[in-house]
């Protein structure tokens, strides 16, 4: 069984730029959530797509978007980057049914 | 909205001893999950156990035990035999499942396991 995925591992942007970051979900998942993890401190939640629509979102700024696709592999959007936007990204997959969710190993992004 | 306290950012343990890691939570549903998490030095959030709020019994998952105090708001995490590597972060988490099934993290606390 594959766990979750994400790509790149790390990644620099200049302020400005806009990126986007990919996430392969565990196998049978349905439900991808997206977290930022900032240096030192706990994961905040930015949002979850379930069935390729939104599910619910955190307090973040619209510039802060996303995709899930019919295999339920999503992406996460970033446009405008701030130097605040750099941080540790976390994605995670969960069954529809079960309360619980599995995380990628994350990508860093640094914004210059 | 719901809130989660860990006030021990440090922790140190000898191996082989037993560790509590504390947590404090605070909202008005009545069903929810409790989860901690470990995070190592390589990043990747991993599962170490979870709680469904409407059981009484403490989970245990091989060395990883729990004490919840549900009146309390208190949800514990023992590590028995410790070993050098449970050295990593370990996070206590929140969730709701009837608002989008969201994770919300404490801080976290820094276990470093000694030889």
């Amino acid at each position: 069984e594959t766990g979750v995925t994400q790509s790149p591992t790390h990644l620099i942007k200049t302020r400005g730029q806009q990126v986007t970051l990919r996430c392969s979900s565990q196998s049978g998942h349905n439900t991808v959530s997206w977290y930022q993890q900032a240096l030192g401190q706990g994961p905040q939640f930015i949002f979850q797509y379930y069935r390729e629509e939104e599910n619910g979102r955190g307090n973040f700024p619209p510039r802060f978007s996303g995709l899930q696709f019919p295999n339920y592999s999503s992406e996460l959007n970033v446009n405008a980057l701030e130097l605040d936007d750099s941080a540790l990204y976390l994605c995670a997959s969960s069954p529809w049914t079960r309360n619980e969710q599995y995380f990628g190993p994350g990508t860093r992004l640094t914004v210059t | 909205a719901q809130t989660v306290t860990q006030s021990q950012p440090e922790m140190s343990v000898q191996e082989a001893e037993t560790v509590t890691l504390s947590c404090t939570y605070d909202t008005s549903e009545n069903n929810y999950y409790l989860f901690w998490y470990k995070q190592p030095p390589s990043r990747q959030m991993i599962l170490v156990i979870r709680q469904e709020a409407y059981k009484q019994q403490n989970a245990t998952e091989n060395r990883f035990s729990v004490n919840f105090q549900k009146a309390a708001k208190s949800f514990s995490l023992k590590i028995s035999d410790s070993q050098l590597g449970d050295t990593a972060m370990y996070f206590c988490a929140f969730m709701n499942p009837g608002a989008n099934s969201k994770l919300t993290f404490g801080k976290g606390i820094t276990l470093s396991v000694r030889p």
